[in-house]
Formats: structure tokens, sequence, C-alpha cells
């Protein structure tokens, strides 16, 4: 089965700092891989996602590049802000997703 | 509308007991998911339905017991509740298998055993 290892499992920055989050997967088969951004109390939103067919994507503030070759693929913030702060979930998987352990984004005013 | 709507939000009760969280989806899609997460805020799927049917079930105990009545509801009944079985869970849904379209999740129940 799938197996996908996120990176760091907590980063702190200053606003207006960006914010970069990296995760690894096993299954070569997997072609789709979003971002989920839970806040505190609250249920996972997609923000952003890539197919394999894609290098990057970019969503405002939001940016996510694969490597399939490497299987990794990174969610990049720009401009952080303090509503930024939650926990990140990378995923991946083809028909199922499998997440990533999370990622606590902290941003100070 | 509330596109995934699970109930209840908030469930305490006593090692031993019976409980179930009922899920219902609004959106047509075909396939409906069960997430455990833990106090560490891992999300682990427990199990996936697709139009009614079973097609994944990760090694959860079999005191979990799913049931899908038709595809926009998928209810989750808990048999001789464990302190251990204390989480949050999570309903969601996607458009199918096969290409994936990314999870609508609902509000989660938060599970506490005593």
């Amino acid at each position: 089965g799938e197996n996908v290892e996120q990176h760091p499992s907590t980063l702190s920055v200053q606003e207006g700092d960006s914010a970069v989050i990296k995760c690894t997967y096993s299954d070569s088969a997997s072609n789709y891989f979003p971002w989920y951004k839970q806040e505190l109390g609250k249920r996972p939103q997609l923000i952003i996602d890539i197919r394999s067919n894609v290098g990057e994507k970019k969503d405002q503030r939001i940016a996510v590049t694969l490597n399939k070759t490497a299987k990794h693929f990174s969610l990049h913030i720009t401009e952080t802000q303090p509503e930024d702060s939650a926990v990140y979930f990378c995923a991946a998987g083809y028909s199922t997703l499998t997440f990533g352990k999370g990622t606590m984004l902290l941003v100070s005013p | 509308d509330t596109a995934v709507s699970q109930t209840p939000k908030y469930l305490v009760t006593q090692m031993g007991n019976d409980k179930s969280i009922k899920c219902e989806q609004n959106l047509g899609h075909d396939t409906m998911y069960w997430y455990k997460q833990d106090s560490k805020k891992f999300l682990k799927i427990m199990f996936s339905y697709n139009n009614k049917e079973l097609i994944i079930n990760e090694t959860v105990p079999n005191r979990f017991s799913p049931k899908s009545p038709d595809k926009a509801h998928l209810n989750l009944h808990i048999n001789s509740l464990e302190l251990g079985d204390s989480a949050v869970y999570f309903c969601a849904s996607s458009q199918g298998t096969g290409r994936q379209y990314g999870y609508t999740f609902g509000s989660g129940t938060r599970l506490t055993v005593v």
C-alpha cells in the first residue's frame, strides 16, 4: 500500500515569511496529490491539489510542486499570515488517499 | 446546505456500550469513507464504500461495522466500545474511484469513551 511521509511535524515562522512543507510517497501508481488545511476543531479542507501530469500549480500565495521521479511533492506558502496557522496534511493516492501525519504551522505576528 | 453532515458532533459514552455515528452527503458523490483521527492528528482510513459496496476495509477491529443503505449515506456502528476508540471520526465523500477528485469531509464526531 501507499506510505506518505511528511516533514516537518511543526513549523514556526514570522508573518510575511515563506513556509515549505515536504512529502514523499512510495507507490508509483499514485497520481493525485492534494493538500488539506485543518484549523483547530474544524474539518480538513482541500486547499490545492496536483495531478501527476503537472509539475507545478499555483493559487495566489499557495503553490505545490511535484517530482514524480523522486516521488516527492511540496507545499509552498508565501507571505504567511496569522490565519495560515493550522495543521496541513499532504495526501497521495490513485483511488483512495493516504495522508501524511500533518504539519502544525504557526505564524507569529 | 451542508455538503457532508455527521451526527452527533460529540459523543461521550461508557466502555462496553454500543454506539452509531451517521453520515450523509448531498453532493451526488459515488464514494464515501470513514477516517479516524487520533490525538496526534493522524488521519487513518477505516472503510471506503463505492455505490453502497465495501471496497476497502483496513485493519480495523470487527467491533466496527459500516452500513451503507444508499450511496448518500454511510453509517458507522461500534460495538463494545473501548478506551482506545476515543478519537475524532471523519466521514468524507468523493466523486468516484479510479480518478481521484479530492475529499469533502464532514465536521467530525468527537467520541470519548470513559
